[in-house]
C-alpha cells in the first residue's frame, strides 16, 4: 500500500521555467510533509517542509502548496535552474519528522535544460 | 561534524555471503534510521532506533536482514545470507528528536550488488 503518491515521475523543464511536482496522501494523520531532493551518488536532503496549519511555505524559490482537504500538497521551483536538476521526493509522517518515521513516494527525476 | 559516514561505499559479493554495512550517525543525534532504496520500489524504511533501541523493524523485509546499534555512534545493518533481489543503495540516516525543522540526515549510501 502506496501511502504517499507522486506525480509526475520525471520531469523536463528549461531553465528559467517552472517545475511543478504533486504529491498525494492518504493517512489524514500525517501532520508533517517535507520535500528532499537527491544528487545523484548522494543522499536525500531536506529541502523544504510544512506543517498543515498552513497552506503554503515559500523559501527562496521553492513553494509548497498544501491542501488538507484534497490530501495533496505540491512542490513548485519557480526560474528553474540546471543546478536543480535532481531527484525530489515528498514525504510524510506522523509526530515530528525528525523522530518519526517518513513515509516517502517514489520520486521525480527533475532535468533542467540550460 | 563530518555529518553521517557509511562504510563500505560500494560492496559487491556473491550470493549466500554475509553482508555488513556500517553507519555512524551525527554526534548528539539520537534517533538512527536504515532505508533501502530501489528503482522500482523507491525509498524504504527498513528499522529505526532511538536511543540506541529498535522502534520500529516493520519494514525489515525478512529474517536474513538484522540491524544492531550496540551504542550511540555506531550501527550496523546485515544481510545473512545475501541474494541478488538486496542489491540497491542503502542508506542511514540520523537526526536530533523534537529539534525543529524535524530534519533527518542522510549519509551518503552505501551500494550493494549481489551477484
Amino acid at each position: 500500500q502506496q501511502q504517499v503518491k507522486q506525480s509526475p515521475q520525471s520531469l523536463i523543464v528549461q531553465k528559467g521555467g517552472i517545475s511543478i511536482i504533486n504529491c498525494a496522501y492518504e493517512n489524514t494523520a500525517f501532520d508533517y510533509f517535507p520535500w528532499y531532493q537527491q544528487f545523484p551518488g548522494k543522499g536525500p536532503a531536506l529541502l523544504i517542509a510544512i506543517r498543515p496549519d498552513v497552506s503554503e511555505k515559500k523559501e527562496g524559490r521553492f513553494t509548497i502548496s498544501f491542501n488538507k482537504s484534497a490530501k495533496q500538497f505540491s512542490l513548485h521551483i519557480m526560474d528553474s535552474q540546471p543546478g536543480d536538476s535532481a531527484t525530489y521526493f515528498c514525504a510524510a509522517s506522523k509526530g515530528q519528522g525528525g523522530s518519526e518515521k517518513l513515509v516517502f513516494g517514489k520520486g521525480m527525476k527533475l532535468t533542467v535544460n540550460p | 561534524d563530518a555529518g553521517v559516514i557509511q562504510s563500505p561505499r560500494h560492496e559487491v559479493t556473491e550470493m549466500g555471503q554475509e553482508v555488513t554495512l556500517r553507519c555512524k550517525p551525527i554526534s548528539g543525534h539520537d534517533y538512527l534510521f536504515w532505508y533501502r532504496q530501489t528503482m522500482m520500489r523507491g525509498l524504504e524504511l527498513l528499522i529505526y532506533f532511538n536511543n540506541n533501541v529498535p522502534i520500529d523493524d516493520s519494514g525489515m523485509p525478512e529474517d536474513r536482514f538484522s540491524a544492531k546499534m550496540p551504542n550511540a555512534s555506531f550501527s550496523t545493518l546485515k544481510i545473512q545470507p545475501s541474494e541478488p533481489r538486496d542489491s540497491a543503495v542503502y542508506f542511514c540516516a540520523s537526526s536530533l528528536g523534537g529539534s525543529l525543522p524535524y530534519e533527518q540526515y542522510f549519509g551518503p549510501g552505501t551500494r550493494l550488488t549481489v551477484t
